[in-house]
């Protein structure tokens, strides 16, 4: 059965450190996306891209995080330099391509990257 | 904005118990709603959606109803097992173009013991 794939599962870095988690879509999903857990919350949505470009992007803080899917399959969420707030699960999720005309397509995560800043 | 809320939690229940939890939602559209589940140690999971007014999402003995005069999708399962013991979220999808982000409420621990 087809799985999205993150890595690391898990990442332990001191403040003001870079950090980089990796995140490989289920083949032929066109959209993927990103969120933050945060222990005892729901997931909030970091960036969700179609293909190679960004759809949403309002709550990435763009001050230190940054995201990429440059050929629109895997992708990568950096953030630099880490603070003690990014302590969080980072979520990635993919579907089939979310058009204006198509209906809802699920969204299927990925087992996460637990990160914890020091 | 969009916005999803849970009843508090833990729930804790002995096998074989009724359970209902609460969920309601703030959406400006028509949202599509969903339960998430969680295992220990696992990804999310979709356990059931139900995407216009009236309709009845179902899996695994779960049941929500999606009601839209009480902005309310409640999950409910009338036997649990130990094996559904997990973190469950309540989440929405309200589409505008190409933005089909969810938005998720806290999410509740369920604990069934033997």
């Amino acid at each position: 059965e087809a799985e999205v794939a993150q890595s690391p599962r898990y990442k332990i870095t001191e403040k003001s450190q870079a950090v980089a988690f990796w995140c490989d879509p289920i083949s032929g999903h066109a959209t993927l996306y990103w969120y933050r857990q945060i222990l005892g919350q729901g997931p909030e949505l970091l960036v969700q891209f179609q293909d190679e470009s960004v759809v949403d992007d309002s709550q990435l803080p763009k001050d230190r995080f940054s995201a990429e899917r440059l050929k629109g399959v895997d992708s990568t969420l950096k953030i630099q330099p880490a603070e003690l707030g990014d302590s969080a699960m980072y979520l990635c999720a993919s579907s089939l391509e979310a058009g204006v005309l198509s209906s809802y397509n699920e969204q299927f995560f990925g087992p996460g990257t637990r990160l914890t800043v020091l | 904005g969009d916005s999803v809320t849970q009843m508090e939690g833990p729930v804790t229940l002995s096998e074989e118990a009724c359970l209902t939890i609460n969920c309601t939602y703030t959406a400006t559209g028509y949202p599509s709603l969903f339960w998430y589940v969680q295992y220990p140690g696992e990804g999310l999971q979709l356990l059931l959606k139900a995407t216009k007014a009236d309709d009845k999402g179902s899996n695994k003995g779960f049941e929500a109803t999606y009601r839209k005069e009480t902005t309310s999708f409640h999950l409910e399962k009338g036997s649990v097992q130990v094996s559904d013991s997990a973190v469950y979220f309540c989440a929405l999808s309200d589409r505008t173009g190409a933005n089909s982000k969810l938005t998720f409420g806290k999410g509740i621990t369920l604990s069934v013991r033997p």
